[in-house]
């Protein structure tokens, strides 16, 4: 079975810090996808990783893989408020038709 | 505004009840998903669909079912409702059966009193 952990579950930092949020899962995939999450609202897609050593930046966020290692990291550079949400990684498996996410990791940015 | 249209966005309803959630994908999509999402559960995978026909399920309950109808459009059936089915309940579609890059809903939000 596919399972996917996030660590950490929920982080509160300060404003102009760096941090990373881990993603591991437990079986080979080789697409991994992070999502982003305002309270109350829907999901958003951010990253779109598809093969290993896939890095991609968007403004002050930072998406990588490592399918070896089975594992990708969120970066996140010079944290502003508006960044605060909830990030989830999902990791699919073309043979088996279920995309599975994390429990998601509640980022608190204190301005 | 992702594209995906769910209804209803609330849903306020007794134990022992059904309920059915609907959900548009974006046009041209023939991928649906459904999740569940309580309170510090994270986002639990509960069945795919893809052109009509079920792909995979996940740990769905056997109270609930769901189908895809020639115009793509999906719903989820909650029978025999429970307290602990209070939950979001998110629709997500994409392009095609092999990409995970999913387009979500605004959710439908149950209640189960």
């Amino acid at each position: 079975e596919l399972k996917v952990e996030q660590n950490p579950l929920f982080l509160s930092m300060q404003e102009g810090k760096n941090y990373t949020i881990y993603c591991n899962y437990s079986t080979t995939s080789d697409r991994l996808y992070w999502y982003r999450q305002d309270p109350g609202k829907s999901l958003e897609s951010l990253f779109v990783l598809l093969s290993n050593g896939a890095v991609k930046q968007e403004g002050r966020l930072m998406a990588s893989l490592d399918t070896k290692a089975r594992l990708s990291t969120l970066h996140i550079t010079a944290a502003v408020h508006d960044l605060s949400a909830t990030y989830f990684c999902a990791v699919d498996r073309v043979w088996d038709d279920k995309i599975i996410f994390g429990k998601g990791t509640r980022l608190h940015i204190l301005p | 505004d992702s594209g995906v249209t769910q209804t209803p966005k609330h849903l306020i309803t007794a134990t022992g009840q059904r309920v059915t959630l609907r959900c548009s994908p974006r046009s041209g999509d023939l991928s649906v998903y459904w999740y569940q999402q309580s309170l510090d559960q994270g986002l639990q995978f509960l069945i795919h669909y893809y052109n009509g026909e079920e792909r995979a399920k996940g740990n769905i309950l056997e109270r609930f079912s769901a189908q895809q109808f020639p115009d793509l459009h999906s719903e989820l059936n909650l029978s025999s409702l429970e307290l602990g089915d209070s939950a979001l309940y998110f629709c997500a579609s994409s392009v095609d059966v092999n990409t995970g890059e999913l387009f979500f809903g605004e959710g439908s939000r149950l209640t189960v009193l």
